[in-house]
């Protein structure tokens, strides 16, 4: 199982551009999570899928947008990029919300300039 | 003030020593969750607990609930448990239901 991929792993943007950031996983998670990570911060939730066709708002969900069309995949779509979006952005997956471990992808990390 | 505290925010100590990382929290939680960030930042769940203790290897997690209390705890540190350490706390119910994260514990194991 290859758990959780992310890509790309690194992306420069400038600002009011847009972008996809792909995450995927294979082992049969309900939930999925879009996580992103300033420096010296705890994590904050963007967007959480509990499954296919169904997304929910997190903590921090302005200027992002996001689709569950697979189990499987879970993008995040940046519409026009400002420079407050400069951060590292994780995605995660879990079988459950309320009592499994979340697993991890390697994260990218984003610069809008 | 911010509902998952956790202490000290950074910790440097030789190799060998016992190790004690903190995490307190002000709201009723269903579960706490340790989880480990490598240097290279990849995030990796240790433990998930909700009341007790739970060992793995030479990691101890322990939680009081009554105080809101949780302590992650290393016995012989060595160079590669240097990493930051991060709590979370799983509070509320069903659609409420929300995980909580500390800003993490930055720790540094010298040789």
């Amino acid at each position: 199982n290859a758990g959780v991929t992310q890509t790309p792993k690194f992306r420069i943007l400038k600002i009011g551009q847009s972008m996809t950031l792909q995450c995927a996983q294979d082992m049969n998670h309900n939930y999925m999570y879009w996580y992103r990570q300033d420096p010296g911060m705890g994590l904050k939730l963007i967007y959480y899928s509990v499954g296919a066709g169904i997304t929910d708002k997190g903590e921090v969900p302005n200027g992002y947008n996001v689709s569950r069309s697979t189990t499987e995949d879970f993008p995040l779509r940046l519409e026009l990029a400002a420079p407050s979006q400069t951060s590292v952005y994780f995605c995660a997956s879990s079988r459950d919300y309320h009592t499994y471990e979340q697993y991890f992808g390697p994260g990218t990390r984003l610069t809008v300039t | 003030k911010n509902e998952v505290e956790q202490s000290p925010q950074n910790l440097t100590a030789q190799e060998g020593e016992f190790i004690t990382i903190n995490c307190s929290y002000s709201v009723g939680i269903s579960a706490l969750h340790w989880l480990q960030q490598h240097p290279g930042g990849g995030i990796v769940s240790l433990f998930m607990l909700s009341s007790g203790k739970k060992k793995h290897g030479r990691l101890i997690a322990t939680i009081n609930i009554q105080e809101k209390h949780s302590s992650l705890h290393i016995t012989a540190s060595h160079p590669r448990d240097s990493a930051v350490y991060i709590c979370a706390v799983g509070s509320g119910m069903d659609s409420n239901y929300q995980l909580i994260w500390g800003a993490g514990t930055k720790l540094i194991i010298k040789p």
